[in-house]
């Protein structure tokens, strides 16, 4: 079985603080690991992918097999990354796995 | 330049009643799903299918079904609706190996 844990529903920080979003998988073969960001309750949207190993609107992720996670990170946070993080997983069978999300506040 | 669409955005239905979500890519895409969106519970797959002429069960397929007859289209169906079913739906498709795109919700109420 596979499974996606996102283990804070919600995280504040102030704008230009470093943000850190958490993601730990469980899937027994090769995972292929995905970032998508909502935004007020639109359709959510491709943030980063693992394979592609591309930094989008300053967020990075690294896929640590050996801890099973998939960090979102960014040094400066900026008030219009306030949305809602979800991390995804795609195995073997393409069945596409997420997270219970993660709700981002950046205050002024 | 579509992508994803779904129809209707918005349903209210009454318990008992029966409906069909439709879910239209033109993107060429194999691989499509169904998910249900509820606060606190992030997305959880409904059903998903891998080509046309086929469908699998995701984690919460208990009342609902679905078909992909035709490539471009992945239709979910209530049955018999409960207020449980209350949520917001949304679709996706991808290539194997691709991005996945998804549609821009639709909101059902069930009273």
């Amino acid at each position: 079985a596979q499974r996606v844990t996102q283990p804070e529903k919600l995280l504040s920080v102030f704008k230009g603080a470093p943000v850190e979003l958490k993601c730990n998988y469980s899937y027994s073969g090769s995972p292929e690991l995905f970032w998508y960001v909502q935004y007020s309750r639109q359709r959510l949207q491709l943030l980063l992918r693992h394979i592609s190993r591309e930094s989008i609107k300053g967020f990075t992720a690294d896929l640590n097999k050996g801890e099973t996670s998939f960090h979102l990170k960014k040094p400066f946070a900026q008030e219009e990354d306030s949305a809602m993080y979800y991390c995804a997983l795609r195995g073997s069978n393409y069945k596409l796995t997420f997270g219970k999300g993660t709700l981002l506040t950046v205050n002024p | 330049n579509a992508g994803v669409t779904q129809t209707p955005k918005f349903r209210v239905l009454k318990t008992g009643q029966s409906m069909t979500l439709l879910c239209a890519q033109d993107m060429n895409h194999e691989y499509m799903y169904w998910y249900r969106q509820d606060p606190g519970m992030g997305l959880r797959l409904i059903h998903y299918s891998v080509g046309e002429g086929t469908t699998a069960k995701g984690e919460v397929p208990d009342g609902y079904n679905v078909s992909r007859l035709k490539k471009q289209n992945f239709l979910l169906g209530l049955e018999s609706a409960a207020p449980s079913q209350t949520s917001v739906y949304f679709c996706a498709s991808s290539w194997g190996q691709g991005s996945v795109f998804f549609g821009q919700g639709t909101r059902l109420t069930v009273v």
